[in-house]
């Protein structure tokens, strides 16, 4: 099974971009990678997902790169309910799996 | 539309006790999954049902949790007897359905059990 690798922690200023990497080195060729976010006392939410090819939707951006062994999810301009744990993780056999996450400080 | 609806959202009981969490997914949603989250881990798949059988419970713990799912709707999830282990935060998500290109999944709140 495909295995993700993040960073503990990140720190970002308000209002300032972030870019959060992800490498996924044994994903395989029809592996779908997804990025969930978890505030809080919550559970985690759907941010984006993609295959190949670069991907934008109103939260976030989803680079991938050209041998799809690392990802990097793109926040434009954080704000302070951005703060959250990141997940990335990768749809292997229609499950998700995950790691243990970025957290994502967001300083005023 | 209605998001997943769990309870309790909380839970303390003392270790051997029995407990069962509740999950009502998305209406029309096929897949339903049961995830056990340790403090400062990511979600860790239980079982996953489609409709109402089960496609993977090869994580679940099978001499102290059960799931069931009757008329692929609503579940539960219990744990009998309850060992300290256990003490994590017990998430419930569901989808359209597994296969497909396309898995957005839905969570729940989540329920916190403490075991004492």
């Amino acid at each position: 099974d495909a295995k993700t690798t993040q960073p503990n922690s990140m720190e970002s200023n308000e209002e300032e971009p972030v870019h959060l990497p992800c490498n996924h080195s044994t994903i395989s060729g029809t592996d779908y990678i997804h990025w969930y976010r978890q505030l809080p006392s919550q559970g985690p939410e759907y941010v984006i997902h993609g295959l190949t090819s670069n991907v934008n939707n109103r939260m976030a951006s989803l680079a991938i790169a050209e041998d799809r062994k690392s990802s990097t999810l793109i926040l434009h301009r954080a704000t302070l309910r951005d703060a959250a744990v990141y997940y990335c993780t990768v749809d292997s056999n229609y499950q998700l799996i995950w790691g243990a996450g970025t957290k994502l400080i967001i300083k005023p | 539309e209605a998001g997943v609806a769990q309870s309790p959202r909380y839970k303390i009981i003392e270790k051997r006790q029995s407990v069962a969490f509740w999950c009502n997914p998305i209406s029309g949603h096929a897949t339903l999954y049961w995830y056990q989250q340790i403090l400062g881990q990511g979600p860790k798949l239980l079982i996953q049902f489609q409709n109402n059988g089960v496609v993977d419970d090869s994580q679940l713990p099978k001499d102290r949790f059960s799931a069931e799912r009757l008329k692929g709707v609503d579940s539960t999830l219990k744990i009998q007897p309850a060992k300290l282990e256990d003490s994590a935060v017990y998430l419930c998500a569901s989808s359209l359905e597994a296969s497909g290109f396309y898995n957005e999944q839905f969570f729940g709140p989540g329920t916190r059990l403490t075991v004492l």
